[in-house]
């Protein structure tokens, strides 16, 4: 069965401390990996699209990586305000345009 | 602006009613997802169309309808035959399947609370 797992499910920084946020996946075919932020009541917010091992996708304190097997978000000298769910999602080959979604990186970033 | 709406954003709902959540979008979009979120759990998909007057069941379409008459809406029906209907119900759009930028955006959710 194809699954996302996000690691861990819930980080606490202090504001400035750098962290990464896991993505792993057992999925075949992938046709893309995408990176959402969500915060508290609110609709998920599109941060980054990879779609093959190797690429980088960098947007402020940012940077999501992709290897054959997991994505790494990566947060540089976090601010609170960077506090937010940080989802993942895969797209496969054998599916239209949907997406499996992991549970999600609870970041609490501290001041 | 061009984005996702979704109404009502809180919503109450009497066991044994039927509830109809709305979703417009004027992104231009082919394609469109209603998905449910539980605490601690993904995002989990319940119906998706890629066209009018065409859809498809997700994971979990079981006490779930939905209808696609025009283009920019998408409306989800919770129906009494849903037993744990009580959740936050998130719609998406994206662009078609021939598009090589397929990424799914998000309205800002209603929560849908059973009484």
């Amino acid at each position: 069965e194809d699954q996302v797992t996000q690691s861990p499910e819930a980080l606490r920084l202090q504001e400035g401390e750098s962290s990464s946020l896991n993505c792993s996946y057992t999925v075949s075919g992938l046709r893309g990996l995408f990176w959402y932020r969500q915060d508290p009541g609110k609709g998920p917010e599109f941060l980054f699209t990879l779609y093959s091992a190797g690429e980088e996708k960098e947007k402020e304190r940012l940077k999501a990586t992709l290897t054959k097997k997991e994505s790494f978000l990566h947060i540089t000298a976090p601010k609170p305000e960077d506090s937010a769910t940080y989802l993942c999602a895969v797209r496969l080959n054998s599916g239209y345009s949907t997406l499996t979604f992991g549970k999600g990186t609870m970041l609490l970033v501290s001041p | 602006d061009g984005g996702i709406t979704q109404s009502p954003k809180y919503l109450f709902r009497k066991e044994g009613q039927n509830v109809t959540l709305s979703c417009e979008q004027n992104l231009n979009h082919d394609a469109m997802y209603w998905y449910r979120q539980d605490p601690g759990q993904g995002l989990r998909l319940i119906y998706y169309s890629q066209i009018v007057n065409d859809f498809q069941k997700g994971d979990i379409a079981e006490g779930y309808s939905v209808s696609r008459e025009k283009k920019e809406s998408f409306p989800l029906t919770v129906t009494s035959a849903q037993k744990n209907p009580t959740a936050f119900y998130l719609c998406a759009s994206s662009t078609g399947q021939g598009s090589s930028y397929n990424e799914q955006f998000f309205g800002p959710g209603t929560r849908l609370t059973v009484l």
